[in-house]
């Protein structure tokens, strides 16, 4: 049965720094690997998709990165912004289904 | 941009009652999913459906559940006899041929 977790489960961090949120997982048969972030009582944004066939992929100030043998992703977030602070869902893409983790709540104070 | 939708926003209903969450995803997506967050745990995955039918379901999704797809645009999970413990946030997602899926605002059950 997947597992997966996320850490740290939050963080606090000054405008401008840049970050990594990590994610394992631990059967490394995976299809996929999705991002999300999620603000607080709203629904879920896909931020990156990772097919298991690649590394990483890259959108703006986000770069996720995957290593699918040692069960481990990393999202990296360049020049955090107040408006970054959300919660950051990690979720390991099956065949159908989705397994999601915890959940890094992320706090960019100006 | 396409998105999914989902009716209600917030739906309360009183325990034994039925509820039906209605989503529309995505026009040209295939597969459809329901997932649901209990208030400060993970998103749990409940039911997958592809080709008119269930391609996969839960633990959760107990004979308490069904999902419907009653025309061309519309997605519904109906829960027959709700339970205190069914309270939660119940988010639709679609996708397509990639597999990225796009989930809707979710709909937020609370079960008095």
């Amino acid at each position: 049965k997947q597992e997966v977790t996320q850490i740290p489960a939050a963080l606090s961090v000054p405008e401008g720094e840049n970050l990594v949120l990590n994610c394992s997982f631990t059967d490394s048969a995976i299809y996929n690997l999705q991002w999300f972030r999620q603000d607080p009582g709203k629904g879920l944004t896909s931020l990156l998709l990772i097919q298991s066939s690649q590394r990483e992929q890259t959108s703006g100030r986000l770069n996720a990165s995957l290593d699918k043998s040692s069960g481990r992703s990393t999202l990296y977030i360049a020049a955090s912004q107040p408006g970054d602070s959300a919660t950051y869902l990690c979720a390991v893409g099956g065949f159908q289904k989705l397994v999601f983790g915890t959940g890094t709540r992320l706090l960019v104070s100006p | 941009e396409p998105e999914v939708t989902q009716t209600p926003s917030h739906q309360v209903t009183q325990m034994g009652q039925e509820v039906i969450l209605r989503c529309v995803p995505i026009s040209n997506h295939l597969y459809f999913y329901w997932y649901r967050q209990i208030l400060g745990q993970k998103v749990e995955f409940l039911v997958s459906f592809y080709n008119n039918e269930i391609s996969e379901k839960s633990e959760i999704f107990d004979d308490q559940f069904s999902v419907e797809r009653p025309d061309g645009s519309n997605f519904t999970l109906k829960i027959r006899s709700t339970k205190l413990e069914d309270s939660a946030m119940y988010f639709c997602a679609s996708r397509g041929k990639i597999s990225e899926q796009y989930f809707g605002p979710g709909t937020r059950l609370t079960v008095t």
